[in-house]
């Protein structure tokens, strides 16, 4: 069990790019999420996968922002045409299907936009 | 409209002595809570969960107490250590609703004082 990795750990572009994030979940974890956070917030939920079915998408992901996971395993959340206020903390988290088992984060991918 | 409150932002305490946080919550759909603790730079650790079936649960120096009737949560620590220091977050989630989101209070900041 290596915990959940996410990659990279930091990104900096300049407006208007577009940026993509990777997350492998603890092995064997079914479902994954991704949530966004903001300094003196809480983690903000963006969406939720079971395997490569995308179950729940909140308000917050716009349509400049797309997620993925193919094969169940690794997923990618990409933000195209970033702005000043996509700057934050995008975190993973996975979690096994069984029981009311927690989800498990990752250490986050920090973007920043210039 | 915040779903999941911690209202102090912040709480010093001595090393040795009880740690209590907070949590209030108004969506009675939740039925699922969770505490996570974040240091500086890392994602968050699962520290302790409590199903609305239950009141209380117990993990080591960890206990979280769910009051439904008030909708009010609170996680106790004994005794303090000065590793405990820490920004402590509550979650929440409506899993009997079908809903596996957490949604997040703003965090208190534990200092543990040697």
């Amino acid at each position: 069990d290596t915990g959940v990795s996410q990659d990279p750990r930091h990104k900096i572009t300049k407006r208007g790019q577009n940026v993509t994030f990777r997350c492998d979940p603890i092995s064997e974890h079914n479902r994954l999420y991704w949530y966004r956070q903001t300094l003196g917030q809480g983690p903000e939920f963006l969406t939720y996968f079971q395997n490569e079915a995308q179950l729940e998408k909140s308000r917050l992901l716009s349509d400049r922002f797309s997620a993925e996971r193919p094969k169940g395993s690794f997923s990618t959340l990409e933000i195209q045409r970033t702005e000043q206020g996509d700057s934050a903390m995008y975190l993973c988290a996975s979690s096994s299907r069984t029981g009311d088992q927690p989800q498990h984060f990752g250490d986050g991918t920090r973007l920043s936009i210039l | 409209d915040q779903q999941v409150k911690q209202n102090s932002p912040s709480l010093s305490v001595q090393e040795g002595r009880i740690s209590i946080l907070n949590c209030d919550y108004t969506n009675s759909m939740f039925d699922y809570f969770l505490w996570y603790k974040k240091y500086p730079a890392e994602g968050p650790t699962f520290l302790i969960s409590i199903s609305s079936i239950k009141d209380k649960n117990e993990d080591g120096r960890f206990t979280v107490f769910l009051n439904k009737s008030a909708k009010h949560l609170s996680l106790h620590i004994v005794p303090s250590q000065p590793g405990d220091s820490a920004v402590y977050f509550c979650a929440a989630s409506a899993r009997g609703a079908g809903s596996y989101q957490l949604t997040f209070g703003k965090g208190t900041k534990l200092s543990v004082i040697p």
